[in-house]
């Protein structure tokens, strides 16, 4: 069974830059298919955010675009986020999912706080 | 950009049956797969439809998917609601030529 875990801060300061971590197991990631992050503000819709490809291409959502990458470490079997500058707007659950141009398999989210 | 329209929410009776569209703002909505997702409250969303009207295996048949290209549309039914079926109701598509994904706005349904 595929399972996906996030991890890394739940509190980040306005002007700092939000990194998490995404564990699959399960699955090996240089095996195939897209890994990506989904993001929710409190009480509002999904959001992609962006996707890696196993091979390392990454595709990310227009609006975000100049303040995210994605990065991936196969040898953990593991792949990242990292949201520079945030603010209090970035405070959402941030979601991870294998997809192929859908989410298949999702971790439960970890909520990201931006706040001083 | 492409964007995807759902109404804010609906609402219906348990054992009646309810439709949520998703309308796709410019191009085809033909051109790429559309999927559904079912949220509850405090979850991880879960998928319900995915490429176009295939259902997941644990899905019960309630659950249908359907593309209408002449209103630029996407269509989720469930039949013989359940009070379990109350939840926040996404669909979702992508550009396969940049693989760009896009989420609809969600629609909460309830069931009374």
């Amino acid at each position: 069974q595929v399972q996906l875990q996030e991890s890394g801060p739940g509190l980040v300061k306005p002007s700092e830059t939000l990194s998490l971590t995404c564990a699959v197991s399960g699955y090996s990631i240089s095996s195939g298919y897209y890994w990506g992050w989904i993001r929710q503000p409190p009480g509002k819709g999904l959001e992609w955010i962006g996707s890696i490809y196993h091979s390392g291409s990454t595709y990310y959502n227009p609006s975000l675009k100049s303040r995210v990458t994605i990065s991936v470490d196969t040898s953990k079997n593991q792949f990242s986020l990292k949201l520079s500058s945030v603010t209090a707007a970035d405070t959402a659950v941030y979601y991870c999912a294998r997809e192929e141009g859908w989410m298949d398999y999702w971790g439960q989210g970890t909520l990201v706080t931006v706040s001083s | 950009n492409f964007m995807l329209t759902q109404p804010h929410s609906v609402s219906e009776s348990p054992g009646k049956t309810v439709t949520i569209s998703c309308t796709g703002s410019s191009g085809s909505i033909a051109s790429n797969y559309v999927q559904w997702y079912q949220q509850r409250p405090g979850s991880a969303p879960t998928t319900v439809i995915y490429e176009d009207n295939q259902r997941p295996s644990g899905v019960p048949d309630r659950f249908s998917g359907s593309i209408d290209s002449s209103s630029n549309s996407a269509s989720l039914t469930i039949s013989g609601l359940k009070t379990e079926d109350e939840a926040d109701y996404y669909c979702q598509s992508y550009d396969s030529s940049n693989h760009e994904v896009v989420f609809g706005g969600g629609t909460k349904l309830t069931v009374l």
